[in-house]
């Protein structure tokens, strides 16, 4: 099973700022991630796929990056609505799909 | 427009079993793979399960295979989860959840509003 690791576990950011998000993978998963949001009391929203490819309406601040084991999701300047969980997710080698533990992106 | 609902969730006993639907509009349900997410409460997401939309093949985490049983009814758009021998740590929020596609792409581009189950004495 593939090991996925998020860091930080929380990331306190001011409106406006630059965040960056890291995902670790245990062992090469090419470029087959995707990240996800979700705000409170909400389904998860899919925000990139292969690792830097946007899902449909996702606005241009937000870019992904990374191949192999390392990957970064950066939202270039923090909006009121991009405060929440942000987990990636690993869709190289399965069963099981994995997730990370998540980064919480909180108002600084 | 792209829509999930699930439902069937509740309170049930260690033990018990429970079944999840999930009624897909908005697409032609047959050709894509569907699987169940869950989240147990103040916890991040796991994958629970897989069913092909081509030719029915599923799949399981370990942590549920051989209590939960994930079908499908085309002529119905949808997606179930059948769960038994419940366990406390199966407590969670099930999402149902659309594979982007085409063609087993394994991640999701819509998921259902979730579904509570508890499970406690």
């Amino acid at each position: 099973e593939i090991v996925m690791t998020q860091s930080p576990a929380t990331l306190s950011v001011s409106p406006g700022e630059r965040a960056t998000l890291s995902c670790r993978a245990s062992q090469s998963i090419s470029r087959n991630l995707a990240w996800y949001q979700q705000k409170p009391g909400q389904a998860p929203r899919l925000l990139m796929h292969t690792a830097s490819t946007r899902a449909t309406g996702i606005p241009a601040r937000f870019s992904g990056s990374g191949s192999g084991t390392e990957f970064t999701l950066t939202i270039s300047s923090l909006q009121s609505e991009d405060f929440a969980v942000y987990y990636c997710q690993q869709y190289n080698n399965w069963p099981p799909l994995t997730f990370g533990g998540g980064t919480k992106v909180e108002i600084k | 427009e792209v829509q999930l609902l699930d439902s069937g969730g509740g309170l049930v006993q260690p033990g018990g079993s429970l079944r999840l639907s999930c009624a897909a509009s908005g697409f032609t349900f047959g050709d894509y793979d569907m699987d169940w997410v869950r989240q147990a409460p103040g916890k991040g997401l796991e994958w629970v399960s897989r069913i092909s939309g081509r030719d029915g093949s599923t799949y399981y985490a370990d942590s549920v295979k051989g209590r939960f049983t994930i079908s499908r009814d085309n002529s119905k758009n949808t997606l179930y989860l059948q769960m038994s021998s419940l366990r406390a740590e199966d407590t969670a929020v099930y999402y149902c959840a659309k594979d982007r596609g085409p063609w087993q792409s394994r991640h999701f581009d819509y998921w259902g509003q979730g579904t509570l189950v508890t499970v406690s004495s």
